[in-house]
């Protein structure tokens, strides 16, 4: 079964550098997120992608985080000048359907971002 | 502000007991509803979707929705110690992003 495949697992930073989270898509969907989940919270929306731009994105999403397509399969987000509040899970989720309502989101499996 | 509320529990089942998990939204125009299972350290996985009022079963599970008054459920028939984990209710307005819940943390004790 295809998968979003996220990498790396698992990333130890200090704080004020920049991290860069990498995510494959499944091969024939269209739209692209990043979720972050802080140990024992909610998962909490951060930013959606389709057609090569930002359709959406949150509160969280300031002018620190960006995201792009760079090569046409791989979806990264980069975090420029990592805090300590941005360590969390980041989860890439895709999806293929673009009838609203009926489309089902595919997470990875998520990158641990510590931040220290 | 969009709020989903669930319940955190823990909820403690018996094996083969039926698990109801509530999940209630604080903005009417949202549209589909969706239950993911949330294993600790794992990512959320798709159990159901639905998004039309009334019942909708798949296998074990059954969503229910109720627009009028914002509420979704969801059951789990002959519940297995496999089915231990946390529950999250989603969203989805005329934006795409969902909306989570706090989950709530299930326990089928054998």
């Amino acid at each position: 079964e295809p998968e979003v495949t996220q990498t790396p697992s698992h990333q130890v930073t200090q704080m004020g550098q920049e991290v860069i989270l990498r995510c494959v898509p499944i091969s024939n969907h269209l739209y692209f997120y990043w979720y972050r989940q802080i140990l024992g919270q909610k998962v909490e929306f951060l930013v959606s992608f389709y057609n090569n731009e930002i359709s959406e994105k949150s509160e969280i999403f300031d002018d620190q985080f960006s995201v792009e397509r760079p090569d046409g399969s791989n979806f990264t987000l980069k975090i420029r000048s990592t805090k300590l509040e941005d360590s969390a899970m980041y989860f890439c989720a895709t999806a293929r359907s673009s009838r609203t309502g009926e489309e089902k989101l595919f997470f990875g499996s998520g990158t641990q971002l510590s931040v220290l | 502000q969009k709020e989903v509320e669930q319940n955190s529990g823990p909820l403690s089942v018996p094996e083969g007991a039926i698990a109801s998990l509530n999940c209630t939204y604080s903005d009417r125009g949202s549209q589909s509803f969706f239950w993911y299972r949330q294993y600790s350290g794992k990512s959320p996985e798709l159990i159901m979707f639905i998004y039309s009022n009334g019942d909708k079963e798949d296998g074990r599970f059954t969503a229910q929705l109720n627009k009028a008054s914002q509420y979704v459920s969801l059951l789990i028939r002959d519940s297995q110690p496999s089915d231990s984990a946390t529950y999250l209710c989603a969203a989805r307005g005329s934006a795409r992003q969902l909306t989570f819940g706090s989950g709530t943390q299930l326990t089928v004790l054998p």
